[in-house]
């Protein structure tokens, strides 16, 4: 099973608003990323977790805060968002082994398409 | 700055044509790589990995690497419409458990 679950699928949400992104996977691994693609580009990483922590910001601006509750679960926490900021946001896993330094397979969630009005 | 090169297409091919996707990289101590498939509208999905020099097939997919050329590509074989997407070529990141993806190559596969 190679499912990573993404809620909610679509989200609309004004400039002053707070609200939540989650994303969980039962795949047992222990690497988490949150990625932000806009239309026609590549998917942009923001925020890596290893083993629960924080382990990569990709200098986000502090609007957006994640959280990783345990090892299933990806929170992406928005807060004061620009309408720039609309785009599709991917949540990825991959495992962990302690010998391998390069990137395992990252399995990637159905994504959450934001739009900030 | 590391980098992931790919030709942004669109590539056409007639069905049942072999589609030849290619994609360099700038890291030459990179070490894993991969290839996404993505449909309009949604997210990527893995479709191969290669760690080593040489080829890697998976039914109609053979991936392929170089390491001395820092070049990877993927070719599909008997191409059917539905392999009509964007193909993000992927590299690891030496150190980092992170992805630089190229800018994807979309491909057209012509009923």
């Amino acid at each position: 099973d190679t499912e990573v679950t993404q809620t909610p699928k679509h989200l609309v949400m004004g400039m002053t608003n707070k609200k939540s992104l989650k994303c969980e996977q039962h795949m047992g691994h222990r690497a988490m990323y949150w990625y932000k693609q806009k239309a026609k580009k590549p998917p942009e990483l923001m925020f890596v977790y290893s083993y629960e922590k924080l382990s990569i910001n990709e200098s986000v601006p502090s609007r957006f805060s994640p959280e990783c509750p345990n090892s299933s679960l990806l929170n992406l926490h928005l807060h004061a968002l620009q309408p720039e900021d609309s785009a599709l946001y991917l949540c990825a896993s991959s495992q962990i082994t302690g010998t391998v330094i390069s990137p395992y397979e990252q399995y990637f969630g159905p994504g959450t398409r934001l739009t900030v009005t | 700055q590391k980098e992931v090169e790919q030709n942004s297409g669109p590539l056409s091919v007639p069905e049942g044509a072999i589609a030849s996707l290619n994609c360099t990289y700038s890291d030459r101590g990179s070490q894993s790589f991969f290839w996404y498939r993505q449909y309009s509208g949604k997210s990527p999905e893995l479709i191969m990995s290669i760690y080593s020099n040489g080829d890697k097939e998976d039914g109609r997919f053979t991936a392929q690497l170089n390491k001395a050329s820092q070049y990877v590509s993927l070719l599909i074989r008997d191409s059917q419409p539905s392999d009509s997407a964007t193909y993000l070529c992927a590299v690891g990141d030496t150190g980092r458990r992170a992805l630089t993806f190229g800018s994807g190559t979309r491909l057209q596969v012509q009923p």
